[in-house]
């Protein structure tokens, strides 16, 4: 597609739910990234996919928190039990990658996810 | 480790005053660094990067930014700034252009309001 595209656009889910968020990025760039952007907050890092290398998960902030890439493409991040706290705008980019060297991320909309 | 820090959480300018957003980052390795803005509930977008080369570069919307490795620093201005220029600011650092440091580290933002 011409951009990064996030779905839902919202979601409103109740407390011990699990959810799934939704990625496609631009077609033909193999790294894909995931943030979380909270109220009044800078963006955290959450997980980074790179090709067919194994993804940094560094940023995950609890188990709870898991995210595919299948077929190098589309992206799912599940966050299960939600809680409050993850009430939040998460955000998806990603990046094309020509001989090793990255171009910039080109971000998505964003999914606002509301626990209540 | 790798650090971002944008000093001041808000700005204010009046329109037509010169824009002055800052960043100071720290790498053990040559930085790519990036300005996103972003927009009411919209992504983020790209208004300019450093890579290599030129330490001034010039990106959408009249601004530019120049890489002082002495400093530092990579820090955001525009001469002249407009009403459209309001919008919540971020400065990100990569470690170098290998996509095996491809996860981008955020500032926590600036939000920019200029007055009439």
């Amino acid at each position: 597609g011409a951009g990064v595209s996030q779905s839902p656009s919202n979601k409103v889910t109740e407390k011990g739910k699990d959810v799934e968020l939704r990625c496609d990025p631009i077609s033909g760039h193999t790294a894909l990234y995931w943030y979380r952007q909270s109220l009044g907050q800078g963006l955290e890092f959450l997980i980074y996919f790179q090709g067919n290398s194994a993804p940094d998960k560094s940023g995950l902030p609890s188990d709870r928190f898991s995210a595919e890439r299948t077929g190098g493409s589309v992206s799912t991040l599940t966050i299960q039990r939600t809680q409050q706290e993850d009430s939040a705008v998460y955000l998806c980019a990603s990046s094309s990658s020509t001989g090793g060297v990255l171009t910039e991320a080109f971000f998505g909309q964003g999914t606002r996810l509301t626990v209540v | 480790a790798q650090s971002v820090t944008q000093l001041g959480s808000h700005v204010s300018v009046s329109e037509g005053a010169l824009v002055l957003l800052r960043c100071n980052y720290s790498s053990s390795v040559p930085p790519y660094l990036f300005w996103y803005v972003q927009y009411p509930n919209q992504g983020l977008q790209l208004l300019l990067k450093y890579t290599t080369g030129a330490t001034l570069v010039k990106g959408i919307n009249g601004f530019e930014a120049e890489f002082k490795k002495s400093e530092t620093s990579f820090h955001l201005t525009k001469p002249s700034a407009h009403m459209s220029d309001a919008a919540e600011y971020f400065c990100a650092l990569r470690g170098g252009a290998s996509s095996n440091t491809g996860k981008l580290i955020f500032g926590q933002g600036t939000t920019l309001q200029v007055k009439p």
